[in-house]
């Protein structure tokens, strides 16, 4: 069965910080990934994925994640955070040979102060 | 716009009804999503669909039921066996496609019993 765990429930960093948020997976075959981020009282934004190809991906708002299969996470980092990234991050898993289950970790809040 | 549109807002339901969640896309994706928000446990999936005509039970499917009569609607019933069923109620939808597989969020639906 596929699984992923966000260890954080609340990350704090400075403005101009980098800031990293974490994920482990747990797959029986090659994962998809993804990371979302959500603001209070709305729906999940799509941030970035790894499908196949470069371990390290680029997505929105200056967000990257690194694949590291041997270790299975898929941590989410900013070089210099805003405090506009403050929001709920969701990492989520799906096992491409079990179809288009996708589940999802209970989320880290992170918290950017100026 | 292209997107994916949950009715109501926000829903009341007293003991022992039936309500009914609406989602609709037009991105014209194949696959979509039922989950359910609760307070640091993240999203837990209800039922997700890949095809019309189709579905499948997701971790919490119990108490809820779905239809996918067309491509475009996917709606959640929560009935009276659901016994705790005030929580945040997010739809989603994807492509079935490799490259673009990411999930497209609904603004969610609050559902509270009264």
């Amino acid at each position: 069965a596929q699984s992923v765990a966000q260890p954080e429930d609340q990350v704090n960093v400075a403005e101009g910080n980098p800031l990293t948020v974490k994920c482990t997976y747990s797959v029986s075959g090659n994962p998809y990934l993804f990371w979302y981020v959500q603001y209070p009282n709305r729906g999940l934004q799509f941030l970035l994925k790894y499908i196949t190809g470069d371990n390290l991906v680029k997505g929105s708002y200056g967000f990257e994640a690194e694949f590291n299969k041997s270790q299975t996470s898929f941590h989410l980092k900013k070089p210099s955070a805003l405090v506009s990234d403050s929001a709920l991050y969701f990492c989520a898993v799906r096992d491409p040979t079990g179809g288009f289950k996708t589940i999802f970790g209970a989320g880290t809040r992170l918290f950017v102060k100026a | 716009d292209g997107g994916i549109t949950q009715s109501p807002k926000y829903l009341f339901r007293k003991e022992g009804q039936n309500v009914t969640l609406s989602c609709e896309q037009n991105l014209n994706h194949d696959a979509m999503y039922w989950y359910r928000q609760d307070p640091g446990q993240g999203l837990r999936l209800i039922y997700y669909s890949q095809i019309v005509n189709d579905f499948q039970k997701g971790d919490i499917a119990e108490g809820y039921s779905v239809s996918r009569e067309k491509k475009e609607s996917f709606p959640l019933t929560v009935t009276s066996a659901q016994k705790n069923p005030t929580a945040f109620y997010l739809c989603a939808s994807s492509s079935t496609g490799v490259r673009n597989t990411e999930a497209f969020f609904g603004q969610g639906t609050r559902l509270t019993v009264v």
